[in-house]
């Protein structure tokens, strides 16, 4: 079964404000990462946080952890157009155990 | 990093026929993914290759329907056998990084887009 749940679904907001993406899982995890992909075309990782953080940045992204909720955040600062696609979240359990994904955000950045 | 190419990168087949995609990956490693991605899905895991062992398949997979290839530890093929419009996906392959930077990522190819008339 799928292990993350994303939630919205689809959010479009404007160039320049801010996009903010959650997702949530089931079970204990060893880490958590946020990947994306443009178009149908190959994900891209973009951040990984391990389960002993809490918060974790770089660059114009920001994900935070909460393991108690057992969910996690990408919060997108300051949106392009270059921004517009697919973000899924993926957990692993183990340290070389499979990676289970999230059903995915499709975000769209208006100019 | 990894670099990974897949191919083809698309392809349009007819019904009850089969696809070989081949991955390849600019640096050797011991376990290569296969994911299918339904139109407007996530990814779905269909198996983990090892070099010089069987596939392991996850539960709703099976090999005469997915055979995978894994000759060395650079290269691996997953071939859709006697598809039908129920295999139209993208399918991906990926890799886990090496280097302590990059454990724990996986490495993706662009994918291959594939439609069953």
């Amino acid at each position: 079964s799928q292990q993350g749940e994303e939630d919205p679904q689809a959010l479009s907001i404007q160039e320049g404000e801010n996009a903010t993406m959650n997702c949530s899982y089931k079970t204990s995890i060893n880490n958590l990462q946020w990947y994306r992909q443009n178009s149908g075309r190959g994900l891209v990782h973009l951040i990984l946080i391990r389960s002993n953080e809490r918060e974790k940045h770089s660059g114009r992204l920001r994900v935070t952890l909460d393991t108690s909720k057992k969910s996690s955040s990408l919060l997108i600062t300051a949106s392009r157009a270059a921004d517009t696609a697919s973000y899924f979240c993926a957990t692993q359990i183990n340290y070389g155990q499979n990676f289970v994904f999230g059903p995915g955000t499709r975000l769209s950045v208006l100019p | 990093s990894a670099v990974i190419s897949q191919k083809p990168s698309r392809d349009i087949c007819q019904r009850g026929t089969s696809l070989t995609i081949q991955c390849q990956v600019d640096s050797q490693v011991t376990m290569m993914f296969w994911y299918r991605q339904q139109p407007g899905q996530s990814l779905t895991l269909i198996a983990t290759a090892n070099q010089g062992s069987e596939a392991t398949y996850e539960s709703g997979f099976v090999i005469d329907k997915f055979p995978i290839s894994r000759p060395n530890l650079t290269f691996s093929t997953l071939t859709v056998s006697n598809m039908s419009p129920e295999d139209s996906s993208i399918y991906l392959c990926s890799v886990e990084g090496r280097d302590s930077l990059a454990k724990n990522i996986q490495y993706f190819g662009a994918g291959t887009r594939l439609s069953v008339l």
